[in-house]
């Protein structure tokens, strides 16, 4: 399994757009990446997966470069409520679909 | 809507006393999992059913059991739950074809 590296939080203020970059250098070629969001005592929330290129669903944006050595999940105009952890994984469909979580973007939205 | 409970959201337990943790899901997946989340870290995969096949990870110790009588329910069994114990516990479905889990809430076990 793809190890991924995230930096540890982030900071931002409110209606900014927030940029988290993944790096996973060792990405199989049928691997998929996936972020979650988790909340405070709450079970993490799928957010987006992407391949390669650009995915844009209603709540973030991934972009893939051709490489897919890493990713960066977009979040537009954060609110004080987008305040959680953000997981980034990598792994392959077809293994048992067995996703290990990294150690997670603690990212804090200010007023 | 379809969805994976886990009950109760809240367990206490003494030391060394037997518990058990319940998962549901109405999503008809065929993939159910377990992990376990200490406080600030990330989740820790314990084992996962995939049907009816069972998968330990390496490190998961042997005070953890697990048990999925149908498709719809799958429990986790700690037998001697010790103080190192307490934590987050998630359940997770999955279909084989979809990259992408599902979690449900938690249960949030103490250990005293």
């Amino acid at each position: 399994l793809a190890k991924t590296t995230q930096p540890i939080s982030m900071d931002s203020y409110e209606g900014q757009e927030v940029n988290i970059t993944c790096s996973h250098n060792n990405i199989a070629t049928n691997d998929y990446i996936t972020w979650y969001q988790q909340f405070p005592s709450q079970g993490p929330r799928f957010i987006i997966q992407g391949y390669k290129t650009k995915v844009t669903n209603e709540v973030a944006s991934l972009f893939i470069p051709a490489d897919r050595k890493s990713s960066t999940l977009s979040l537009p105009r954060v609110s004080l409520s987008d305040t959680a952890v953000y997981y980034c994984l990598v792994g392959d469909k077809a293994a048992g679909n067995k996703l290990t979580f990294g150690g997670g973007t603690r990212v804090l939205v200010k007023p | 809507d379809a969805m994976v409970i886990q009950n109760p959201r809240y367990q206490v337990t003494q030391f060394g006393k037997p518990v058990t943790l319940s998962c549901s899901q109405t999503l008809n997946h065929n993939v159910m999992y377990w992990y376990q989340q200490k406080s600030s870290q990330a989740p820790k995969l314990l084992f996962h059913y995939y049907d009816k096949d069972f998968n330990n990870e390496a490190d998961t110790p042997d005070n953890f059991q697990s048990r999925r009588p149908n498709t719809s329910f799958c429990f986790l069994d700690i037998r001697s739950p010790g103080l190192g114990d307490a934590a987050m516990y998630l359940c997770a479905t999955s279909r084989w074809d979809i990259s992408g889990y599902t979690f449900g809430s938690g249960t949030r076990l103490t250990v005293v």
